[in-house]
């Protein structure tokens, strides 16, 4: 089946330390790549979506220049978290999702990033 | 907003039981997928419904899309240890063109006791 690979799994690091995750498609072209965050014992929160070679679409609420989101190949996309603070502690996944019409395809989830701000 | 309401919100059963769980919302969805998170991990698709009353199977699992598309069920059976985890429904939005976004229940977490 469709395989996302997300890295790193966990990162640990000081308060104002810009984050980088990457999450990447290793056997379709994902046209259309998704980050979420997850809070302990809570849904999925849809951050952004994003494009191959186009700027993220970002959900309400999500500040665009905090979390800044590149899709510069159909297999890659990173999410960078910029000046991170406690606060942005979190699980955060990715997905992807093949070309499709309508965009009839699943999303497929990477295994996550677990991210502890000092 | 859109929202999706998923119930039973936790469940804790004997093993071998049958398990069912639901999600419904005010809107018309055109997608409906299921997905099982374990902890510490992302969510791994189990079941997608992409038609209106379609009754799809997986092994044990049996999900299927409301006649109404504003609803969708998810039942496991003989339930076993490994059937352990948070599952989530997702409904793809109308309208989201190529996109695919989708919407989240808030899970139901099932526990199984051996």
């Amino acid at each position: 089946g469709a395989v996302v690979s997300q890295h790193p799994s966990r990162v640990i690091c000081k308060s104002g330390t810009s984050v980088k995750i990457e999450c990447r498609s290793l056997d379709f072209q994902a046209t259309t790549m998704f980050w979420y965050r997850q809070f302990p014992k809570k849904s999925l929160m849809l951050m952004a979506t994003s494009n191959e070679g186009s700027k993220a679409t970002y959900e309400q609420g999500v500040e665009k220049d905090k979390f800044l989101i590149n899709h510069a190949s159909l297999t890659l996309s990173t999410l960078t978290v910029t000046s991170a603070h406690p606060e942005d502690s979190s699980f955060y996944i990715c997905s992807a999702r093949g070309g499709g019409p309508g965009g009839s395809q699943p999303q497929h989830f990477g295994d996550g990033t677990r991210l502890s701000i000092l | 907003g859109q929202q999706l309401n998923q119930s039973p919100q936790s469940m804790f059963i004997q093993e071998g039981e049958d398990v069912s769980m639901n999600c419904t919302s005010s809107s018309i969805f055109n997608t409906w997928l299921w997905y099982k998170q374990d902890p510490g991990e992302g969510p791994v698709l189990l079941i997608a419904l992409y038609k209106a009353g379609e009754l799809t199977s997986n092994g044990r699992l049996t999900a299927q899309f409301g006649i109404t598309r504003k609803d969708s069920f998810l039942n496991i059976s003989a339930s076993i240890p490994s059937d352990v985890g948070i599952y989530f429904c997702a409904g793809r939005v109308i309208g989201s063109s190529n996109t695919g976004k989708l919407i989240f229940g808030q899970g139901t977490t099932l526990q199984v006791k051996p």
